[in-house]
């Protein structure tokens, strides 16, 4: 069974700060995915990735399979981008999901 | 196209009763994957039904089944309530074009008090 660590678990910081989340699995995968939840439960898929990066307006996505590590930045952070970032994996039994990260930006 | 859309979007059981939730996913969608969600354990995968036959399960008791309806529905159901399922209930669907094509698309969830 996959193991998905994710850190930090929380994560405050200033509106334009640059932020990283990082994420590590146990066993190899067929793509990792990164999920943004906000307060009320609703999740949006930001980015699926199974090799290099991937950059969407101010997020980026890269992983590492060698190293079994994924990380999330966003650039310019704002105070909208408060939420729960979620890595999952995927294997052969579905998706297993890192605990969160629980990100706050202030103004 | 509409999202995935879920069904009850709040519930308020008793404990010995049972649910069913169900999850209509995007049109087109042929497959559909139940999670659960509570603060100790987190986002967790229930099963997935792909073409009305259940693909993947995950470790969760007998209580907790499924089905897929020919139009790609889904329902859950979970009999004989206990207080720890009350959780936010996910459903996520997609096309795939092949099993590799794992990119999820998920609904507002449903939030299951269960007293």
């Amino acid at each position: 069974k996959n193991e998905v660590e994710q850190s930090p678990q929380n994560l405050t910081a200033q509106e334009g700060e640059f932020i990283t989340i990082n994420c590590s699995y146990s066993v190899g995968i067929s793509a990792l995915h990164w999920l943004q939840q906000h307060p009320g439960g609703g999740i949006v898929s930001l980015f699926m990735l199974s090799s290099g990066k991937k950059k969407h307006g101010r997020l980026i996505a890269t992983i590492n399979i060698q190293e079994k590590h994924s990380s999330l930045h966003i650039t310019a952070s704002h105070p909208r981008d408060s939420a729960v970032y979620i890595c999952a994996v995927g294997g052969a039994d579905g998706l297993t999901f890192g605990k969160g990260t629980h990100l706050i930006i202030q103004p | 196209k509409a999202g995935v859309t879920q069904t009850p979007r709040y519930l308020i059981k008793t404990r010995g009763q049972q649910v069913t939730l169900s999850c209509s996913p995007i049109s087109g969608h042929r497959s559909v994957s139940w999670y659960q969600q509570t603060p100790g354990q987190g986002l967790q995968f229930l099963f997935e039904y792909f073409s009305e036959t259940q693909r993947n399960k995950g470790n969760f008791p007998g209580r907790f089944s499924g089905r897929q309806f020919s139009n790609s529905r889904s329902e859950m159901n979970v009999s004989t309530l206990e207080l720890g399922d009350s959780a936010l209930y996910l459903c996520a669907s997609r096309y795939p074009r092949d099993r590799a094509d794992q990119e999820q698309y998920f609904g507002p969830g449903t939030r299951l008090t269960v007293t």
